[in-house]
């Protein structure tokens, strides 16, 4: 059975800085694209970043360019976003998500989530 | 950027049906989405992958009586004999790289009520 499972929410203040973790399993973690999306409280979904297998491509959204960076540890099964210099716009729900192979679903499988909050 | 727009708000009666609809910027309408849903509280789900042409492709486990469709810039999702399990918020959602830049966009969703 496939699992993502999120960690590394908080309270933050506004310019500092936080790491989230995504563990994988039940998949070979490397064969797929990963992503970040988030969700502001009652708000819709945002992308925020996009990892190839090998972690050599990155994108980001705007909004985050420059003070997110996506990572990942293909021999911990394990994504990574770190965000610096938060924003009171931040805050929201992170999840991560996995791309899907051929036919499949672009978003096939999230995690449960993780809540960001950026507040003095 | 692709725009995608979709009502704010559909409700149906249990056991009627529903058609939900994605629409596409003018200029992107001949671009694949998906459809996700997010029950209350919980984390979204993919329904189904939504082409042009109309085919699509499900998710593991999604039921028959939900079914896509396209109509030019519009991509549908029909959900059939409503459940109360089915009352949750229903986005669409399309990837592109534009300039070499990789993005997805997700429309505002639609919350679903089953009366």
């Amino acid at each position: 059975e496939v699992q993502l499972v999120e960690s590394g929410g908080g309270l933050v203040q506004p310019g500092g800085s936080l790491r989230l973790s995504c563990a994988a399993s039940g998949f070979t973690f490397s064969s797929h694209w990963m992503h970040w999306v988030r969700q502001a409280p009652g708000m819709g979904l945002v992308w925020v970043s996009r990892i190839n297998t090998d972690g050599s491509t990155t994108h980001y959204a705007d909004s985050v360019r420059g003070r997110f960076t996506i990572s990942r540890d293909n021999a911990k099964n394990t994504l990574y976003l770190q965000m610096n210099n938060l924003r009171a716009e931040d805050t929201a729900v992170y999840y991560c998500a996995r791309q899907g192979i051929g036919e499949a679903g672009y978003f096939d499988h999230w995690g449960q989530g993780t809540l960001v909050t950026v507040s003095s | 950027l692709p725009v995608l727009t979709q009502p704010p708000s559909a409700s149906a009666f249990l056991g009627a049906s529903i058609k939900l609809t994605c629409t596409l910027s003018s200029e992107h309408s001949t671009y694949t989405i998906e459809w996700y849903q997010q029950r209350p509280g919980r984390s979204p789900q993919y329904i189904m992958k939504i082409k042009s042409d109309g085919s699509h492709t499900k998710g593991d486990g999604i039921p028959d009586r939900f079914m896509g469709s396209s109509s030019g810039a519009d991509r549908y999702l029909t959900l059939s004999n409503l459940q109360s399990d089915d009352e949750a918020e229903y986005h669409c959602g399309e990837s592109h790289t534009i300039d070499g830049q990789v993005g997805y966009v997700f429309g505002t969703g639609t919350k679903v009520t089953v009366l």
